[in-house]
């Protein structure tokens, strides 16, 4: 089964605005990563969120974890341009494979 | 340097004909993974090398081989290409096997199957 699920979205907004994007899945996880994919590009790792934190910040990225939902979020904070990308999360534990999520396409305009 | 590379980025195959992709990494990690990704679809794990022990997944068991001659080099052999075989692949390495060690991607090879 599925252990990371995202419902694939595409989204589009302004430089400078905030937006967030959100990752549910179907079983225990340990850790959730967010990797951010480029065009042209492979995943990068941009945040990783333990099971004992719910709330993780790196620079304008902030990633929150909720167990008993079993959901996580990504936050970006005064997008800019450059934060063109598609947002993967991905879930595991320990000893077993990262799953991903569909991921959401995000597209910041001047 | 925490770069992985593959090659080629761009493949055109023949229905039927073999497809041999590769990947190079330098960061001297004990695990690489090639993963399928389609369009609107999640990144799929195929299989993955554990040092010189290879894991296939079982839904896709017999559809893919890997080779892993040395630490640094990882290929990905598909032996007759169906048109179902168009996607993005994409290589990764870890320090550890599985897990919640960061993976580090390549840029993917772009295969078409016509």
């Amino acid at each position: 089964s599925q252990w990371g699920e995202e419902n694939l979205q595409a989204l589009s907004i302004q430089e400078g605005e905030d937006v967030t994007m959100n990752c549910s899945y179907k079983t225990y996880t340990t850790v959730v990563q967010w990797y951010r994919q480029k065009s042209g590009k492979g995943p990068a790792l941009i945040i990783l969120i333990r099971s004992n934190e719910r709330e993780k910040r790196s620079g304008r990225l902030r990633a929150t974890l909720d167990t008993s939902s079993q959901s996580s979020s990504l936050s970006i904070t005064g997008t800019l341009a450059t934060d063109t990308a598609v947002y993967f999360c991905a879930t595991t534990s320990s000893g077993q494979k990262l799953v991903f999520g569909q991921g959401t396409i995000l597209k910041v305009y001047l | 340097d925490t770069t992985v590379k593959q090659n080629p980025r761009y493949k055109l195959a023949r229905v039927g004909k073999p497809v041999n992709l590769i990947c190079s990494q330098t960061m001297n990690h004990d695990t690489m993974y090639w993963y399928q990704k389609k369009p609107n679809q999640a990144p799929k794990l195929l299989l993955f090398y554990y040092d010189k022990i290879l894991n296939r997944e079982a839904d896709t068991f017999e559809k893919f081989q890997s080779s892993r001659p040395n630490n640094s080099f990882c290929s990905l052999y598909i032996g007759s290409a169906g048109l179902e075989y168009s996607a993005m692949y994409l290589c990764a390495s870890s320090r550890d096997v599985l897990g919640e060690d960061t993976q580090y991607f390549g840029p993917g090879t772009r295969l078409l199957v016509l």
